[in-house]
């Protein structure tokens, strides 16, 4: 089982600022890798897709990077709206299986 | 729009079965493959199990396998999760999604969970 790990575990920064997520599996895995947002009371919320996508209607200043094992979430400019917990997320072709990172929080300085 | 809401959460007792629903809307859901993820009080996400679109392949986390069943009927728009042998470790929001990409690979829309509490 592919495991993916998250860091750092929390992230303080203040708005206007950039935040670097990173994301690290155990083994390579395919472009199947994505970012979701998750405020607190709320669903999860799809933010990009097969490592680089932004999904539907999700800002410009958030982007996707990487492959094999090292990804990278980039929010250029932190609005007062993107502090949230961060998770990433991938899909195993055998087993067949889908992981979740254990998250980021992000936290207003 | 997109729609999907969960239902039949509840308080069971440990041993007890629950089985929940997420009812579809928006999209065509006979073409797409469906998950279910959970997430415990304060803790992350977990994704549980996934069907195809079809129906004709499912898919479990070690931690259920055995225990819940993952189905859909197309007729319905619905959903359905039916849990088993409930432990306390199964306490949690459970969240349908919609499944996008090559074999459901990403989550790309989420209802807004139901709430199983296991516990005495």
């Amino acid at each position: 089982e592919i495991v993916l790990t998250q860091s750092p575990a929390t992230l303080s920064l203040s708005p206007g600022e950039r935040a670097t997520l990173s994301c690290r599996a155990s083994q390579s895995v395919s472009s199947y890798l994505a970012w979701y947002q998750q405020k607190p009371g709320q669903a999860p919320r799809l933010l990009i897709y097969d490592a680089s996508n932004r999904a539907t209607g999700i800002p410009a200043r958030f982007s996707g990077s990487g492959s094999g094992t090292d990804f990278t979430l980039t929010i250029s400019s932190l609005e007062p709206e993107d502090f949230a917990v961060y998770y990433c997320q991938q899909r195993s072709n055998w087993p067949p299986g889908y992981t979740f990172g254990q998250g980021t929080k992000l936290e207003i300085k | 729009q997109v729609q999907l809401v969960e239902s039949g959460g509840g308080v069971v007792q440990p041993g007890g079965s629950l089985r929940l629903s997420c009812a579809a809307s928006g999209f065509t859901f006979s073409s797409y493959g469906m998950h279910w993820v959970r997430q415990a009080p304060g803790k992350g996400l977990e994704w549980v199990a996934f069907i195809r679109y079809d129906g004709s392949n499912k898919y479990y986390a070690d931690s259920v396998k055995g225990r819940f069943t993952i189905s859909r009927d197309n007729s319905k728009n619905t959903l359905y999760l039916q849990m088993n042998s409930l432990r306390a470790e199964d306490t949690a929001v459970y969240y349908c999604a919609k499944g996008a990409g090559t074999g459901g690979a990403r989550f790309d829309y989420w209802g807004q969970g139901t709430l199983v509490t296991v516990s005495s």
